[in-house]
């Protein structure tokens, strides 16, 4: 079974640009979340995703950031525009339940 | 709101050698807690979790014991190997959409 994938892996763009990070979740699992972790720092939570709606958004940093999920299954994240503050290792998780939420292995991204 | 506190490092040590990574938290309610690992060059894994008072999470000789009077979840490994070194992260899950919430996360080097 595929787990978490996220696309691209890495990605270096420069102030001002517009990024757009893919996630395709597990298969069947309703809940996606995004989460960011700034360097040195704690992985935080973005927001979270049931099938196609969005249940918690309360961790989007500001209004730079756009969360969708269209039809319940892969998620985007695009940055528009990026600034330098928002470079980091950006995660998807996915899960069914409350047992056990499955991440991807993160974009890195660089803003310069 | 809900916050976790680790030990930041990094930590190096010898292979075979004991491990104690530190974590407490904060919490209302009854959170589950959780450590994750994330291997050089790959997403987070769930490592082990323990979901009530005095439960004692396992995996690949790693422990950690849910502490609710100290407010702790440390984890342990009596003998550490080199395919150990990685990032670990303590977090906690304390409402009732599944968001985590992480620590800063814990490198650490097993040297042959």
């Amino acid at each position: 079974e595929a787990g978490v994938t996220q696309f691209p892996s890495h990605s270096v763009i420069e102030k001002g640009q517009t990024v757009t990070l893919r996630c395709d979740p597990i298969s069947g699992h309703d809940n996606l979340y995004w989460y960011r972790r700034v360097m040195g720092k704690e992985i935080k939570f973005l927001l979270h995703f049931v099938k196609e709606s969005k249940q918690d958004e309360s961790g989007m940093p500001n209004n730079r950031f756009l969360a969708e999920r269209t039809g319940g299954t892969y998620s985007t994240l695009k940055v528009q525009p990026a600034e330098l503050e928002d470079s980091g290792v950006y995660f998807c998780a996915s899960s069914q339940d409350a047992a056990e939420t499955f991440f991807g292995q993160g974009t890195r991204l660089t803003v310069v | 709101g809900d916050s976790v506190t680790q030990m930041e490092g990094p930590v190096t040590l010898s292979e075979e050698a004991f491990l104690t990574i530190n974590c407490t938290y904060t919490a209302t309610g009854y959170p589950s807690l959780f450590w994750y690992v994330q291997y050089p060059g790959e997403g987070l894994q769930l490592l082990l979790k323990a979901t009530k008072a005095d439960d004692k999470g396992s995996n690949k000789g790693f422990e950690a014991t849910y502490r609710k009077e100290t407010t702790s979840f440390h984890l342990e490994k009596g003998s550490v190997q080199v395919s150990d070194s990685a990032v670990y992260f303590c977090a906690l899950n304390g409402g009732s959409n599944y968001k985590l919430t992480f620590g800063k996360g814990t490198l650490l080097t097993v040297n042959p």
